[in-house]
């Protein structure tokens, strides 16, 4: 198995413009999460998705933020528009039915805002 | 609001034991969780549990609120960042802002 995958892994782009992020998660994996690590708050749920419908996206920061997963198999981030502070790692985690034990981490996206 | 503590660094030398200290307000939260992050690597489980246990150089202590993460005879490569997560019963993770471990040779 390869594992959760994120693309890309570095991305630098210039403020107001508009970012993806990319996430497979493991096959058979039922529940999807986006985090975002920042030196400051460490790693914060932005959100998560079970059998590909948001349950929870209260750690959205605002409405420039959005996720959708319209497959078992694929998952975006996407922000519009970009800010220098949304510059952090993102990372995107899977996991299999009710058990917690199961979670894998992507290795994440770097984003820079200029 | 649910919210997870840990100290923001701890420093040690090698062979020294490190210890991690980590504690919660998550409501329903039973279980921790701790993980380690290289940067630019996904973040790996190296513990977990609602009870106290062990793999390998990793001990991690259990009380309802508050974890212990023991990194023994530490070495100079064990330097990263180490998260600490509670786990509540609908098994979401909140984790901590990470503890960053020096190690001087």
């Amino acid at each position: 198995d390869a594992g959760v995958i994120q693309s890309p892994r570095h991305e630098v782009t210039e403020m107001g413009q508009e970012v993806t992020l990319r996430c497979k998660p493991i096959s058979g994996h039922d529940y999807l999460f986006w985090y975002r690590q920042t030196m400051m708050r460490g790693l914060e749920l932005l959100i998560y998705f079970n059998n590909n419908v948001p349950i929870d996206d209260s750690g959205m920061p605002e409405d420039r933020f959005s996720a959708k997963m319209p497959n078992a198999s694929f998952s975006t981030l996407k922000i519009q528009p970009s800010e220098p502070r949304d510059s952090a790692v993102y990372f995107c985690a899977s996991r299999a039915g009710q058990g917690a034990y199961g979670y894998t981490f992507g290795s994440g996206t770097r984003l820079t805002v200029v | 609001k649910d919210q997870v503590f840990q100290p923001s660094t701890v420093a040690s030398s090698e062979g020294a034991v490190v210890e991690i200290f980590c504690n919660h307000s998550v409501s329903n939260a039973y279980n921790f969780f701790w993980y380690l992050h290289f940067p630019g690597c996904a973040p790996r489980l190296l513990v977990k549990g609602s009870k106290p246990s062990q793999q390998g150089r990793y001990n991690m202590t259990y009380e309802r609120f508050s974890s212990s993460l023991l990194i023994l005879q530490v070495r100079e490569a064990d330097a990263a960042v180490y998260y600490c997560a509670a786990c509540s019963n609908d098994y979401k993770l909140s984790f901590g802002a990470g503890t960053t471990v020096t190690v001087r040779a």
